[in-house]
């Protein structure tokens, strides 16, 4: 089965721009959720998609958005973008929500 | 709130072996995670306790204390390859991971 994949695995942009990153999760998990991580710092969430509703979301400025469509796939938006949103921004898939999450590869993501 | 306290960096020896601690504070316990994270890389699933006591696989072993709120991942026979962060994770009673800021392991030989 092939794992959690995201694209585009790297991207500059600057600030005041916009960008979106998209999620393929593992094929049958309905559950996607999303990463900040930046040096130093752990994991930050962003939030959870559970079948297209939104189910968690962390303490991130509404700058930050997303969603997931029918076939589970997930695009996370990140609008007038900061310096300070650089970092990796990662995606994990579950069946549900009893299960273990998956990571994909990553975004790295440098604002100018 | 919600805490989970980790060691924030460990040295070990090659061939030796390490335990990593995690203690938690959480709303709810619904299991906890050990995940391996090389630098760069995406986080990698280790193991999962739900229950007290320990399960091992392979060289690492991870130890649940519901009643401590204490968890230790247990590295054995360690390599080079074994240097890496370690993030602790613990799913709360809405099932959200709740995660802990990693403990990185930097192996000698």
């Amino acid at each position: 089965k092939a794992g959690v994949t995201q694209t585009p695995r790297y991207l500059i942009k600057t600030r005041g721009q916009q960008v979106t990153l998209s999620c393929s999760p593992i094929s049958g998990h309905r559950s996607v959720s999303w990463y900040q991580q930046t040096p130093g710092q752990g994991l930050q969430f962003l939030f959870e998609y559970f079948s297209e509703t939104q189910r968690n979301k962390g303490n991130f400025p509404g700058r930050f958005s997303g969603r997931q469509f029918s076939n589970s796939r997930s695009e996370m938006n990140v609008s007038t973008l900061e310096l300070g949103d650089s970092a990796l921004y990662l995606c994990a898939s579950r069946t549900d929500l009893y299960d273990t999450q998956y990571f994909g590869p990553g975004t790295r993501l440098t604002v100018l | 709130g919600q805490n989970i306290d980790q060691p924030t960096e460990m040295t070990a020896t090659e061939g030796a072996i390490v335990q990593i601690n995690c203690t938690y504070q959480t709303s709810g316990f619904n299991g906890l995670f050990w995940y391996q994270q090389h630098a760069g890389e995406a986080p990698t699933f280790l193991s999962y306790n739900v229950l007290d006591g320990l399960e091992e696989k392979g060289r690492f072993s991870s130890f649940l204390s519901r009643s401590k709120g204490y968890s230790y991942l247990l590295l054995k026979e360690l390599q080079m390859k074994d240097s890496a962060s370690y993030l602790c994770a613990v799913r709360d009673s809405n099932y959200q991971l709740i995660w802990g800021a990693g403990t990185k392991l930097i192996i000698k030989p």
